[in-house]
């Protein structure tokens, strides 16, 4: 139980596209999603939180119109990065907590490597 | 503020030898501690949690660890170690002051090497 499934697993864009990553909760229903962002070998820097229905909530110095962030359903949030730049290539990883999984732990997807040329 | 603090960048074990990952935070209120696994270009696989209760964990793959309050502690450890244990291990913490979703903060990560 508690799987998290992301797609892509691995996206290639030019500079100025938009690049949208999906994040689903397989088999339970995610109340909240969180977006990570890793560097290599570093850890894991929250960029946002993400309530089923509700605007989402992003830490501070993540610009809000480079990272668009939908949480329509409580098994689906998505990741946009709009007009991405080769400064936006990192590791993406999402997470998703809710009452199937339980509330008080945050299931990880496999995450998606983004290159921009 | 939380902050958890992973003072080992890496360390080095022998198959069959006990291992232990260490791992030491600060909280405001009760603390909820997690461990997590990262194999390369992959994602965290969970562990193990401590949020109430005894003090000793067991979780995934023969892991377990120990929460100390009165060190603020909770390192990770295995018996008997596999090379296929070789991963990249974060401890992160939450606290029982949070409200609505659990915002987690992650140490830096402990490289774990396995050797046969």
């Amino acid at each position: 139980g508690a799987v998290v499934s992301q797609h892509p697993s691995r996206v290639i864009c030019k500079s100025g596209t938009s690049v949208k990553i999906e994040c689903r909760s397989l088999d339970f229903q995610a109340t909240t999603m969180f977006w990570y962002r890793q560097f290599p070998k570093q850890s894991l820097m929250l960029m946002a939180t993400s309530n089923e229905g509700s605007k989402a909530t992003y830490e501070q110095g993540v610009e809000k119109d480079k990272f668009l962030i939908n949480h329509a359903s409580l098994t689906l949030s998505t990741l946009t990065v709009t007009s991405a730049h080769p400064e936006d290539s990192s590791f993406y990883i999402c997470s998703a907590s809710g009452t199937g999984g339980g509330a008080d732990t945050q299931y990880f997807g496999p995450g998606t490597r983004l290159t921009v040329l | 503020a939380q902050s958890v603090a992973q003072p080992e960048d890496q360390v080095n074990v022998a198959e069959g030898n006990p291992l232990t990952v260490k791992c030491t935070y600060s909280v405001s209120g009760n603390p909820y501690l997690f461990w997590y696994v990262q194999y390369p270009n992959r994602g965290l696989q969970f562990l193990l949690k401590y949020i109430t209760g005894d003090n000793l964990v067991k979780g995934s793959y023969g892991f377990e660890a120990e929460f100390n309050k009165s060190q603020t502690s909770f390192h990770l450890k295995k018996p008997s170690a596999l090379v296929s244990d070789s991963a990249l291990y974060f401890c992160a913490v939450s606290s029982s002051l949070n409200t609505g979703f659990q915002k987690l903060v992650f140490g830096t990560g402990t490289r774990l090497l396995v050797s046969p």
